[in-house]
């Protein structure tokens, strides 16, 4: 069964920095590029961050371009996401989402919540 | 970047109607469109992916159909556990649709 777990998530002050997990069993991790997604409270989903099977490449949103950092360690079957310099606006419940080759996110983990509050 | 228009952005609807939720694309995008439903407090589910591919475990009562830059997901006949929040996601360059909130009439 595939399974994707989220850690990581908490109160931080604005500014600071928080590093998520994901991680992840029931299938080969490193075949898989995988996502990150955030849903503010009461708000619709937005995509973040996504990396490749072997994670030599990366893509992010503009909104956290240059202050999130993705990365996975495939002997561990983990994802991560170190977000920097955190604002009020990345208050979220941030997800994990498998993406299997040509198609669209499938499995997606339970989520996340950062709050982002002084 | 790719824009995706999701319509309408809330629906009433009663068990057993037919409803019909659009995304419109602002550039082609082939098929590259799948349909999320998401329940208050849960990860969004996968109903549709290729724009017309019904997910494994998903009532046929779904159905998605369009490619380019329409796309439409229709439910055949409301069941009460299909009232939730629909989303398209493509992924081309991964953008979500605002989202489709269905409620009970």
């Amino acid at each position: 069964e595939v399974q994707l777990v989220e850690s990581g998530g908490g109160l931080v002050q604005p500014g600071g920095s928080l590093r998520l997990s994901c991680a992840a069993s029931g299938f080969t991790f490193s075949s898989y590029w995988m996502h990150w997604v955030r849903q503010a409270p009461g708000k619709g989903l937005v995509w973040v961050s996504r990396i490749n099977s072997d994670g030599s490449s990366t893509s992010y949103a503009d909104s956290v371009k240059g202050r999130f950092t993705i990365s996975r360690d495939n002997a561990k079957n983990t994802l991560y996401l170190q977000m920097n310099s955190l604002r009020a606006e990345d208050t979220a419940v941030y997800y994990c989402a498998r993406l299997p080759s040509g198609s669209s996110l499938d499995y997606w983990g339970q989520g996340t919540l950062v709050t982002v509050s002084s | 970047d790719i824009q995706m228009t999701q319509s309408p952005s809330s629906l009433s609807a009663s068990v057993g109607d037919r409803v019909t939720i659009t995304c419109r694309a602002s550039q082609g995008i082939r098929n590259d469109l799948g349909w999320y439903q998401q329940k208050p407090g849960k990860a969004p589910k996968r109903l549709i992916y290729a724009a017309s591919s019904l997910q494994s475990g998903v009532p046929s009562r779904f159905s998605g159909s369009g490619s380019g830059t329409e796309f439409t997901l229709t439910i055949s006949s409301l069941q009460p556990e299909d009232f939730a929040t629909y989303y398209c996601l493509q992924h081309n360059s991964y953008t979500f649709g605002q989202g489709t909130k269905l409620e009970i009439k």
